[in-house]
């Protein structure tokens, strides 16, 4: 079945460094979609990237999708402590209809 | 416009014992999906149902487990005969389309 793969597990910054994660899919996806989830809360929709080679901007958050729509990332410039949390990428697979396979997440912490 | 409900937010039951929880999707929403979430793990697809109907439920263990959306009032995820293993938070979401997903608060299940 599908698997969705995302690196590093974990990520400690000091505030204002830069932060990166990144996602990796088994098989082609249809579209891509980033949730953040702070500790104790519930995963909150950030964005969806469908196309090859996309790139999307949320202020200081930088989302790209690869050209063979198997991978994905998201680049925070200038990190801040709202920042903290855990970044999920989760797929849709091209022949998985609605369900989106979840990667493992990136648990941020950040430093005043 | 309120959010995806869940409820309880927190369930404790003993071994043996049945765990109902329940999801009231966004208003419009008529797509509802039942996820686990492990501590410092990612989410684990459950089951995918639209209304009286179950569409995607590979993710869900073929005994005790169980999920219905009737026509009238909540999804609701069903667990039979609880064991230790199902402690984890259960989060439902919902959509209008196969798009972005609105999760609920998530109830949180503790088996004694």
């Amino acid at each position: 079945g599908q698997q969705v793969m995302q690196i590093p597990q974990y990520q400690h910054v000091q505030e204002g460094e830069d932060f990166t994660t990144y996602c990796n899919s088994s098989t082609t996806l249809s579209n891509i979609q980033w949730y953040k989830q702070r500790p104790g809360g519930h995963p909150v929709f950030l964005i969806q990237l469908v196309k090859s080679g996309e790139v999307k901007k949320q202020k200081r958050l930088t989302f790209q999708f690869g050209e063979a729509k198997k991978n994905s990332s998201l680049h925070i410039t200038a990190t801040q402590t709202t920042d903290v949390g855990t970044y999920f990428c989760a797929g849709n697979g091209e022949t998985s209809g609605s369900r989106l396979t979840f990667g493992e997440g990136t648990q941020l912490t950040v430093n005043p | 416009n309120a959010g995806v409900m869940q409820n309880p937010r927190h369930l404790v039951r003993r071994r043996g014992q049945e765990a109902r929880l329940r999801c009231s999707p966004m208003k419009g929403h008529s797509h509802v999906y039942w996820y686990r979430q492990l501590p410092e793990e990612g989410l684990k697809f459950m089951v995918y149902l639209q209304k009286e109907n179950i569409i995607d439920e590979s993710g869900m263990p073929k005994e005790r487990f169980s999920a219905e959306f009737p026509k009238e009032g909540p999804s609701i995820l069903r667990i039979q005969q609880v064991v230790r293993g199902d402690s984890a938070a259960y989060f439902c979401a919902s959509s209008f389309t196969s798009n972005e997903q609105f999760f609920g608060p998530g109830t949180r299940l503790t088996v004694l």
